[in-house]
Order: C-alpha cells, then structure tokens, then sequence
C-alpha cells in the first residue's frame, strides 16, 4: 500500500522567512510525488513533481521541494514566504511497481498561513 | 497543462433529490477521469475512476448505486448524486488523464470542485 503523512497540520511563518511544509512517504515500488495548493473553494493547483533526475525540483511560485530516499521525505519549501502562499498545501504519492501505476494518495494537508 | 471545467461550482438541493455535475476537460481527450471527495479541512478522497466509454472503477465504501457517473466521450464526465442527504455535503472534484506514456508519469490536472449542499 502506498500512504502519505503530512505531520502538521497548520505552519505558520512570518512574511519574508523561509517557508518548510513536510511530507513523507511510504511506497513499496518507486515513487512519483507531487505537491499541490488549495485555495478556498477552489481545486487544486499542480506546484511540482518529482519523477526521476536531480533530486532537488523546482515548481511554480518559487516553489522547491527536495526529494530524500533514505528518509522517505519530500518536504516543499520556499526561501522568502508571501501572504499570498498562504492556502492548504498537499503532498501526493504515486507507486510505480513492475511498470505498473496505482492512483495519486494525498496526504492529509497542511495549512499554511503567512504573517505579514 | 488542461484545462478542466466544473459545472455547477455550487449547488444546493433538497433531501432525496438528485444532483448532477458536470466535468469537461476543454484542451484536452481525456481518456481517463477521476471523482474526488473533500471534507472540510481533510484530504482528498478517490471515489472513483472511469475510462471513456467503460464503467467506473468504485473505490471500497463508495455506493456506486448513489453515485453514477458517466464518461462517455474524452471531454465530458458526469457525476451524480442520487437521492441526496445532508452526510453528502461535500466538495466534489474532478480530475483528468491522458494515456499517453508510462501510467505513472501521467499528469492528473483538477477541476476547480463543485460545493454540494443537500438541505
């Protein structure tokens, strides 16, 4: 089975301060992550995906995540936070296995909230 | 990448009526789409997956007799919601995919969600 955690669910950082939303995985096979933004009402916004290659992905909005085998982790990250980052942010798995694909797992969120 | 459409963005219905909403991929053929759920301030929750012009693919715990959903041409699929009750208040989004290319690598673009109320 393949899982995601989002281990908190509200970050909150100052406008200007660097920005970490953490994610961590679980997969049997290879992963494909990917982080997507919410805003209220509103569906989800593709940021990055990490498939193959340098482990550092850059994505929209000055985005950037950095994927980590050995700790399973994919944490989104973003030198200098704006208030207008702040929305629900998702991290979301995909197993590739044997040539094989299961759907995207999304983990549970986390609510980013930037202090002017 | 896609551009995908929802219609209605918000709709309020009566207990025991039917809903239905509307999922158009507008740039894109859609061969196969996906009906998400989301609770507020949780996760998005897979209900389903069709591929055009085959039945849906329910995921456990989701009535497929409640929820009917059709796909029956690379731009349009069709979510809907039978005999309305308030516990399927909700945020529904749709969500698309090409079959080009490795299935994993696929991108999956979302609609912008639909708000359901059921009074």
């Amino acid at each position: 089975a393949q899982s995601v955690a989002q281990p908190e669910d509200q970050v909150n950082v100052a406008e200007g301060n660097p920005l970490t939303v953490k994610c961590t995985y679980s997969v049997s096979g290879n992963p494909y992550l990917f982080w997507y933004v919410q805003y209220p009402n509103r569906g989800l916004q593709f940021l990055l995906k990490y498939i193959t290659g340098d482990n550092l992905v850059k994505g929209s909005y000055g985005f950037e995540a950095e994927f980590n085998k050995s700790q399973t982790s994919f944490h989104l990250k973003k030198p200098s936070a704006l208030v207008s980052d702040s929305a629900l942010y998702f991290c979301a798995v995909r197993d590739i296995t044997r040539g094989s694909a299961r759907q995207l797992t999304f983990g549970s969120g986390t609510q980013l909230t930037v202090l002017p | 990448g896609a551009v995908v459409s929802q219609h209605p963005s918000w709709v309020i219905c009566k207990s025991g009526t039917s809903v239905k909403i509307e999922c158009r991929s507008l740039d894109f053929q859609a061969t196969t789409m996906f009906w998400y759920r989301q609770f507020p301030k949780q996760s998005l929750m897979l209900m389903a997956t069709s591929n055009e012009g085959s039945k849906a693919t329910y995921e456990q715990g989701v009535e497929k007799d409640k929820f009917l959903i059709n796909h029956a041409s690379l731009t349009l699929s069709t979510l809907t919601v039978t005999s309305a009750h308030p516990e399927d208040s909700s945020f529904y989004i749709c969500s698309v995919s090409d079959s080009l290319g490795l299935a994993g690598k696929r991108e999956q673009y979302f609609g912008p969600g639909t708000r359901l109320t059921v009074t």
